[in-house]
């Protein structure tokens, strides 16, 4: 098993672009999150799905879009990138239930100029 | 709302030395984990621990330690004989609530970065 890979790893855009940060799990998880991770916050929550169909927000959702069309993928899409979206992405994802671990992915490092 | 919270932002450490990095807790939910992930230099996360809400039995792994108080609300992990390889950054996170949704969701500390020296 891969477990949960994200693409790319470095991303560099100019305010304004857009662009889509890719996560993949082939453990048929049905629970898949984005966070970002900033310097002396932690990681925080932007947003997750319970299931293909279903999404909802996080902590830090403006920005952020999201869609879960199949169980295995759920990319994260910025519409308009600003400065404030400099950070570093992490994908996971768990199954349900009480015993459930969540797995990351390598993380993307994204840079906004 | 849930938090945690990690006092300690960095910490300090000669190999060899055992370090305990603290984690304190709030939810209002009954039912819920806690985590701690180590994060090395290499940027990933690793799963260290889970701990449900229901089991207050300290746990040891090797040279870690686990001590898990419902009546302070803390789960402070402890490192014993700590070596230059344990340098990283470690979370605390928690998850919680009655509904099977919430435990896909993590509320993360905001991070101790440990630094052993040889």
């Amino acid at each position: 098993n891969a477990g949960v890979t994200q693409t790319p790893k470095f991303q560099v855009l100019k305010t304004g672009q857009s662009m889509t940060l890719q996560c993949a799990q082939d453990m048929n998880h049905e629970y898949m999150s984005w966070y970002r991770q900033d310097p002396g916050m932690g990681l925080r929550l932007i947003h997750y799905s319970v299931g293909a169909g279903i999404t909802d927000q996080g902590e830090v959702p403006n920005g952020y879009n999201v869609s879960r069309s199949t169980t295995e993928d759920f990319p994260l899409r910025l519409l308009s990138a600003a400065p404030s979206q400099t950070s570093v992405y992490f994908c996971a994802s768990s199954s349900p239930g009480l015993l459930s671990t969540q797995y990351f992915g390598p993380g993307t490092r994204l840079t906004v100029l | 709302a849930q938090k945690v919270t990690q006092a300690q932002t960095e910490i300090s450490v000669v190999e060899k030395e055992d370090v305990t990095l603290d984690c304190v807790y709030e939810t209002r939910d009954t039912t819920y984990y806690l985590f701690w992930y180590k994060q090395p230099p290499s940027g990933e996360l690793v799963f260290l621990i889970r701990r449900n809400s229901f089991d207050e039995q300290n746990e040891i792994s090797g040279r870690y330690s686990w001590n898990f108080q419902k009546s302070t609300s803390s789960f402070n992990f402890t490192i014993t004989a700590s070596q230059v390889v344990d340098s990283a950054v470690y979370f605390c996170a928690l998850s919680g609530g009655a509904g099977g949704t919430s435990y896909g969701k993590l509320t993360f500390g905001q991070g101790t970065i440990l630094t052993v020296h040889p």
